[in-house]
């Protein structure tokens, strides 16, 4: 049962540049989460998607769009890559039950020259 | 202000005890949460205390809930190097699915 899986991993983006940063889980849950990683500043929500078909903004949207393709894959876009888009991007996805559990991936370590 | 609040740095001494401190701002939160997240890795839950909960106890893990003063708090007993990480103290509200999750607490455990 591989939970959350993210890729890349790592990624080096020059200034306006644009990458997509893929998300699947394979535990059927209907929402799902982009969160930002930065020192001092903790976790920080940046999408999020209810169900498939849904998404909505959290915290910190600007600069970012998602795209939630199926019930398993929830994708971010940087469409003009900033340097302030440097950080550790976090997918992760809440089960059903009373608990909800937050279930997260790897990770993704975006750098932005 | 922030919806949840946590220090940023803990040390302590190999074999001490640890006390991770929360304060959450939400008195409809159903659930609170403990997780935990190594270096270079994603976060896990570690433990968790429902609302109409004062205490939680698993193995050399207490939680301790105040919802008077909305504080949570995680006491790690004999704590060992292998417990050096981030802990996050998160919150789920009454009527969301969405957790809101504190700045994490780096724990430097020295031997």
């Amino acid at each position: 049962n591989a939970g959350v899986t993210q890729t890349p991993k790592f990624q080096v983006l020059k200034t306006g540049q644009s990458m997509t940063l893929q998300c699947a889980q394979d535990m059927n849950h209907n929402s799902m989460y982009w969160y930002r990683q930065d020192p001092g500043m903790g976790l920080r929500l940046i999408y999020y998607s209810a169900s498939e078909g849904t998404t909505d903004k959290g915290e910190v949207p600007n600069g970012y769009n998602v795209s939630r393709l199926n019930k398993r894959e929830f994708s971010l876009r940087l469409e003009s890559a900033a340097p302030s888009q440097t950080s550790v991007y976090f997918c992760a996805s809440t089960g059903q039950g009373d608990l909800m559990e937050a279930f997260f991936g790897q990770g993704t370590r975006l750098t932005v020259v | 202000g922030e919806d949840v609040e946590q220090s940023l740095f803990l040390s302590v001494r190999e074999g001490d005890s640890s006390v991770i401190n929360c304060t959450y701002t939400d008195s409809s939160s159903t659930y609170l949460y403990w997780y935990k997240q190594e270096p270079g890795a994603g976060l896990q839950l570690l433990t968790y205390i429902f609302s109409n909960m004062d205490m939680k106890q698993d193995q050399r893990l207490t939680v301790l809930l105040n919802k008077k003063d909305k504080h949570l708090s995680l006491r790690i007993a004999d704590t060992q190097t292998g417990d050096s990480a981030i802990y996050f103290c998160a919150e789920r509200r009454g009527g969301s699915y969405i957790p809101t999750f504190g700045r994490g607490t780096s724990l430097i455990v020295h031997p």
